[in-house]
């Protein structure tokens, strides 16, 4: 089974609003990813964990804020978006943290801040 | 800096027609690993393929294969009588091994494949 499961696949917020982003899997990885991705343009990576730990930030605003409560979930804590944060957020696994393993993707949340 | 390169935006071919989707990557590593995706309109990254860079034989799944020559830092992909099924947007991605961790993937810019019945 290579399913990452992402919750919920829409969301409408607006820019006073907190709400969280989940992401699971239970293909027993070790690393965990969020991407974020604008209308025809590629994913951008935003953050990397590794073994439940933070490993990378990729100077993500602090309005965005992830969190690994376990090995299996990724959740993405936002708080006083922007209008040009709406996007597709991507949730991504791999067995490992280096860089020779696949990641395999959820379907992704479909973001719009208002 | 590793960088993807992907210079076909669109390509629109008519059903049953060969197609080939460009990659050029660069990277400092000697170590690499790179990786296709397709993007179907449901927006589900779906994972193709993966090539470290010592392996350079070429791969074949299906009507799917790879072209892969470090001569060029080419890793093109043709799909061989197209379907309408293969519609979707298709990103070569970069790994390196340099950083000891993960990095994510460095992706191209992506080659919006239209099949047209």
């Amino acid at each position: 089974d290579t399913e990452v499961t992402q919750t919920p696949k829409h969301l409408v917020m607006g820019m006073t609003n907190k709400k969280s982003l989940k992401c699971e899997q239970h293909m027993g990885h070790r690393a965990m990813y969020w991407y974020k991705q604008k209308a025809k343009k590629p994913p951008e990576l935003m953050f990397v964990y590794s073994y439940e730990k933070l490993s990378i930030n990729e100077s993500v605003p602090s309005r965005f804020s992830p969190e690994c409560p376990n090995s299996s979930l990724l959740n993405l804590h936002l708080h006083a978006l922007q209008p040009e944060d709406s996007a597709l957020y991507l949730c991504a696994s791999s067995q490992g943290n280096t860089g020779g393993y696949e990641q395999y993707f959820g379907p992704g949340t479909r973001l719009t801040v208002t | 800096a590793q960088k993807v390169t992907q210079a076909q935006t669109e390509i629109s071919v008519v059903e049953k027609e060969d197609v080939t989707l460009d990659c050029v990557y660069e990277t400092r590593d000697t170590t690499y690993y790179l990786f296709w995706y397709k993007q179907p309109p449901s927006g589900e990254l779906v994972f193709l393929i993966r090539r470290n860079s010592f392996d350079e034989q070429n791969e074949i799944s299906g009507r799917y294969s790879w072209n892969f020559q470090k001569s060029t830092s080419s890793f093109n992909f043709t799909i061989t009588a197209s379907q309408v099924v293969d519609s979707a947007v298709y990103f070569c991605a970069l790994s390196e091994m340099s950083g000891g961790g993960a990095d994510g993937l460095t992706f191209g810019k992506g080659t919006h494949l239209i099949i047209q019945p």
